[in-house]
């Protein structure tokens, strides 16, 4: 069974930094590219990033909303997706969702979701 | 960046019914288009990708169509479970966009 667990989330002051894991299991995760996708509550779904595998040189993808505060990256021997977040501001309040790209078709798109990690930021 | 427009924002439906929402991008993006359902306090589940093709286990009572820029998800008939936000999204281009959603609620 695929599964995607985002940790990490919790009330940040604006300017802190946050680091947000997702642990896969249920499929072999280094053949995968991995996105994060934001919600602010009760707003839409944002885009955030993506950092594709290993035969494509980890090579990563931001939304200028992040670009340049936020990393994406991965630890394939741990099955797990980080977001390192900087600079944090209080439009960056939202659930982080951690999402896998399917294999089977391409381009590749978000074919699995995990539950999300709550991000707040405020003073 | 691509932008990505829905209508409508929201619908009141019936069990039963019929119920199309569009998605409009604001450039080509050569059918790469996913819809998503999501219900509150949900993760978002794929629907479809490639403008109309059924991800695995999704019902058939959902399709999608379109091509270039104007798209639909149409739900053959509403069932109770269906009453949920549904957003679309291009793939074409980085950055990845969504439309705002389309909520779906029981008239």
């Amino acid at each position: 069974e695929v599964q995607l667990v985002e940790s990490g989330g919790g009330l940040v002051q604006p300017g802190g930094s946050l680091r947000l894991s997702c642990a896969a299991s249920g499929f072999t995760f280094s053949n995968h590219y991995m996105d994060w996708v934001r919600q602010a509550p009760g707003k839409g779904l944002e885009w955030v990033g993506r950092i594709r595998n290993k035969a494509n040189s980890y090579t990563t993808e931001y939304a200028a909303s992040v670009r340049g505060r936020f990393t994406v990256s991965r630890d394939d021997s741990k099955n797990s997706l980080f977001l390192q977040m900087n600079s944090l501001k209080t439009e960056d309040t939202a659930v982080y969702y951690c999402a896998r790209s399917t294999t089977l078709v391409t381009p590749y798109y978000s074919d699995f979701w995990g539950l999300g990690t709550l991000v707040t930021v405020s003073s | 960046d691509i932008q990505m427009t829905q209508s409508p924002s929201s619908l009141s439906a019936s069990v039963g019914d019929r119920v199309t929402i569009t998605c409009r991008a604001s450039q080509g993006i050569n059918n790469y288009l996913a819809w998503f359902q999501q219900k509150p306090g949900k993760a978002p589940k794929s629907l479809i990708y490639a403008a109309f093709s059924l991800q695995g286990a999704v019902p058939s009572r959902f399709s999608g169509s379109g091509s270039g820029t104007d798209f639909t998800l149409t739900i053959s008939s509403l069932q109770p479970e269906d009453f949920a936000t549904y957003y679309c999204q291009q793939y074409y281009d980085y950055p990845f966009t969504f439309g705002p959603g389309t909520r779906v609620d029981i008239k």
